[in-house]
């Protein structure tokens, strides 16, 4: 039973417009959520994360939205660079499942010159 | 501040053979926590360690182990190597703050079973 989806496999976007990731969860018990970058060969980077208490949270280029109730969260970057294009992992977390992370299955951002 | 780092990077074992990979964790951080990535499966929780104590552990078979030294440097272990145990081992650390911390990840161990 996969508790955190991410239902794009892919996705292609020219650069200096919009991209928007999207992340669908199960588990209402997730309080905490997260969004992380991978390269090839290398381990996950932190990008940017939510709390269960709030809906938006900004840094930067970066913003994420979280909807409770439709269980749903997606990342936007204003304006993608070709330097976004990554792989792209949404993750949640249960405050007192000692922050256990649950990740999505990722999508593949390519940013196009 | 170093980050998290993960030794050997590259690793090649035959099947029935065992293994050991290692973690530095982001120095003041306690807790180390390992993930295994797969094709197949994704990125799956192993275990955490804090404190020199397993505190979670995924579901995964008792050929992995792990444990964690004083210094919270970790090492996990599998045992009679499977062809289904090729992956990218990572590691992630965070300090902990009592609260939700941000894990944050080694570059990863990528284990191939011959």
């Amino acid at each position: 039973d996969q508790q955190v989806k991410q239902n794009s496999p892919s996705l292609s976007v020219q650069e200096g417009r919009i991209s928007i990731l999207n992340c669908d969860y199960t588990n209402s018990m997730f309080d905490y959520f997260l969004w992380y970058k991978k390269y090839p060969a290398e381990g996950p980077t932190f990008l940017i994360s939510i709390s269960s208490i709030k809906d938006k949270n900004e840094d930067g280029r970066f913003t994420v939205f979280l909807n409770k109730s439709a269980k749903h969260l997606s990342l936007h970057i204003v304006p993608s660079q070709p330097g976004d294009s990554a792989v792209y992992f949404c993750a949640a977390s249960v405050y007192n499942a000692g922050n256990m992370l649950t990740f999505g299955g990722g999508t593949r951002l390519m940013v196009k010159p | 501040k170093a980050g998290v780092t993960q030794t050997p990077r590259y690793l090649i074992k035959t099947r029935g053979q065992q293994v050991t990979l290692s973690c530095s964790p982001i120095s003041g951080h306690r807790s180390v926590s390992w993930y295994q990535q797969t094709p197949g499966q994704g990125l799956q929780f192993l275990f955490e360690y804090f404190s020199e104590t397993q505190r979670n552990k995924g579901n995964f078979p008792g050929r992995f182990s792990g444990r964690q030294f004083s210094n919270s440097r970790s090492e996990m272990n599998v045992s009679t190597l499977e062809l289904g145990d090729s992956a990218l081992y990572l590691c992630a650390s965070r300090l902990p703050s009592g609260g939700i911390d941000t894990q944050y990840f080694g570059p990863g161990t990528r284990l191939t079973v011959l």
